[in-house]
């Protein structure tokens, strides 16, 4: 069966340091990949996604993800991280062929240190 | 493009009382999905529809949850006789059927709190 894992459920890091959020996905071919930020009490923002070619993907607010099949992992990074990027974020995952159903891991939160 | 709508924000209602959400996905969107979040984890996928035809349902989706999308634009989520178990923020997407995937767009969501 498909899952996502998002080993750290908790990060905090101070502001301007660079961040990495780690997601591993389980699958026996090339899912779709995505990620996506919740802040308080609100809906998903989608920052960026994976479908095929470019295994560096570029999104939104200056983040990046890097799909790594070798390592069936698909991780967030931004290089300099500020105050509002304090929220909750998704990994998910679709599968090609499927009728979209999105399959999410647990979510990591991010606290930002001033 | 207005985004995703949901109605109610947030709904209290006593245990064993029918509840109905509503979703006004993007339009021109022909898939819609409803999802369920609990405190702490992500969202879990209980039901999907392209146009007006409901083509998936979680087993999640217990027979005291339906679904509905007349007409293939807005969709309603009813709960009858909730339980205090059905605490959760309830979130709409929706996603123009696209190649090779779909891009998922959610609305603000539903919390509601059973008592």
């Amino acid at each position: 069966a498909q899952s996502v894992t998002q080993p750290d459920i908790h990060i905090t890091v101070s502001e301007g340091a660079s961040l990495e959020l780690r997601c591993n996905y389980s699958y026996g071919a090339t899912p779709y990949l995505f990620w996506y930020v919740q802040s308080p009490g609100q809906g998903l923002q989608l920052l960026l996604k994976y479908f095929s070619g470019d295994t560096l993907v570029q999104g939104i607010k200056g983040f990046e993800a890097e799909f790594k099949r070798s390592q069936s992992s698909f991780n967030l990074r931004k290089p300099s991280v500020h105050w509002s990027d304090a929220a909750e974020y998704f990994c998910a995952v679709g599968r090609p062929g499927n009728t979209g159903k999105l399959i999410f891991g647990q979510g990591t939160t991010l606290q930002v240190k001033p | 493009d207005t985004g995703v709508s949901q109605n109610p924000r947030h709904k209290i209602t006593k245990r064993g009382q029918n509840v109905t959400f509503r979703c006004d996905p993007i339009s021109e969107h022909n898939r819609l999905y409803w999802y369920r979040q609990t405190l702490g984890q992500g969202p879990e996928f209980l039901t999907y529809f392209q146009n007006e035809a409901q083509l998936e349902k979680s087993r999640l989706l217990s027979d005291r949850f339906s679904a509905e999308r007349p007409k293939g634009s807005f969709s309603t989520l009813e709960i009858q006789r909730t339980e205090q178990g059905d605490s959760a923020m309830y979130l709409c997407a929706s996603s123009l059927e696209g190649r090779p995937a779909d891009t998922q767009y959610f609305g603000p969501g539903t919390r509601l709190t059973v008592l």
